[in-house]
């Protein structure tokens, strides 16, 4: 069982340059988001996912496209990278229902030059 | 925004108490109060969460007032490790396909020798 597991862990990217960080869950688990975390700075909510096919905007989502075609993937896609958006992501996943706790992965650390 | 209102940072000496509060005054019946904690820029971790009653496990205490307004995490016995940024949060049942999952920015506890 491993989790909540991101990649890369590291990405250095040039403005203007595009990718994709990437999270997988093998928890089943319908709930799935994207946080921001910038230094001294408290989580922020980019995007999210209640299942399959549908998803949704959080507070800050310029910038950042997702998709949701399996329970397992929820990939967070950087169309043209900007400085402002160097900063660690996080995912995390939970069942549905609010007595569900957040799994978090371990993070990725994106630098945008 | 967030729902919740936590001090921005708090000291605790090591081996004693630390308390620490959160305001979520908005709370509807059927949230659940939750309290994560993140070490340096590991992802968060789970550490408790309950509806009305207190709740306690291997890791803290959770008090909540009987009208839900606040609500206490209370690690007993403080240890260096337990320096860490601490978030409340609130979670409902999901409602039609929103499920939007909003942190603060924290309490920021620094436990001292």
């Amino acid at each position: 069982n491993a989790g909540v597991t991101q990649t890369p862990k590291f990405q250095v990217l040039k403005t203007g340059q595009s990718m994709t960080l990437q999270c997988a869950q093998d928890m089943n688990h319908e709930y799935m988001s994207w946080y921001r975390q910038d230094p001294g700075m408290g989580l922020r909510l980019i995007h999210y996912s209640v299942g399959a096919g549908i998803t949704d905007q959080g507070e800050v989502p310029n910038g950042y496209n997702v998709s949701r075609s399996t329970t397992e993937d929820f990939p967070l896609r950087l169309l043209s990278a900007a400085p402002s958006q160097t900063s660690v992501y996080f995912c995390a996943s939970s069942f549905r229902g609010a007595g569900s706790p957040l799994h978090f992965g371990n993070g990725t650390r994106l630098t945008v030059t | 925004d967030a729902k919740t209102t936590q001090p921005p940072s708090m000291d605790c000496a090591e081996g004693r108490a630390a308390n620490l509060p959160c305001n979520h005054s908005t709370i509807s019946g059927n949230e659940y109060v939750y309290w994560y904690r993140q070490i340096h820029s590991q992802g968060p971790q789970y550490i408790i969460h309950g509806l009305k009653n207190n709740e306690t496990n291997e890791m803290a205490s959770l008090i909540i007032t009987e009208d839900r307004k606040s609500s206490t995490l209370i690690l007993p016995h403080a240890t260096l490790r337990d320096t860490a940024v601490y978030y409340c949060i609130v979670r409902g049942p999901p409602l039609y396909n929103t499920d939007k999952l909003i942190f603060g920015t924290g309490t920021r506890l620094q436990v001292f020798p």
